[in-house]
């Protein structure tokens, strides 16, 4: 069962364009999210995270809300450049397992 | 500089021939991770190591081992590999409730 999930494989932007990458979770025990984003080749890097007690976080161009009643967060990237084009991973954990269970990712592309 | 080092970075081998593919970081974190990287499947953990000695199944766990001797390293080991195992490996370490570093990746080919 995904407990974290993804449901858009891909998504297409053109630069200067706002990104709107969504993640939904199931486990209601979820207390920290993450983002990471990945380029081939490369392994994942971390990008911004989110604790349950905020429903939004914010760093430069990336924002993250967080919406628990819905179970969902997403990521906003205002103004999107072509060098954000990558697959973004959501990712979830709960305080008493520690243990970050992963969507299945998006692979964003950002034209000019 | 902060970093997570696993190797080899790519590797061909054949069916049944014992592999390890290592991990270290150099963080001081208690928390270690295996991960797979399939298409349409994301990151799948396959093992876990919450401190030295202490190491439990992820969601793919299946002919697979780890070992965590010391809180640096935590390799991963294929005792008799299949094809069905080739794939994008990915060790990463973390603080606890901290986001997780990556290690560059390792591209497993099983022949």
């Amino acid at each position: 069962d995904q407990q974290v999930k993804q449901n858009s494989p891909s998504l297409s932007v053109q630069e200067g364009r706002i990104s709107i990458l969504n993640c939904d979770y199931t486990n209601s025990m979820f207390d920290y999210f993450l983002w990471y984003k990945k380029y081939p080749a490369e392994g994942p890097t971390f990008l911004i995270s989110i604790s349950s007690i905020k429903d939004k976080n914010e760093d430069g161009r990336f924002t993250v809300f967080l919406n628990k009643s819905a179970k969902h967060l997403s990521l906003h990237i205002v103004p999107s450049q072509p060098g954000d084009s990558a697959v973004y991973f959501c990712a979830a954990s709960a305080m008493d397992t520690d243990k970050l269970i992963f969507g299945t990712g998006t692979r964003l592309q950002v034209f000019p | 500089e902060a970093q997570v080092t696993q190797n080899p970075r790519y590797l061909i081998t054949v069916t049944g021939k014992k592999l390890t593919v290592t991990c270290s970081q150099n963080m001081n974190h208690e928390y270690m991770s295996w991960y797979r990287q399939d298409p349409g499947l994301g990151l799948r953990q396959i093992y876990y190591s919450m401190n030295v000695e202490v190491t439990d199944k992820g969601d793919v766990p299946e002919g697979y081992k780890v070992s965590r001797k010391e809180k640096r390293n935590f390799p991963l080991i294929l005792e008799s590999p299949s094809p069905n195992q080739t794939s994008l490996y990915f060790c990463a370490s973390r603080a606890s409730s901290t986001e997780a570093f990556f290690g560059q990746g390792t591209r497993l080919t099983v022949v």
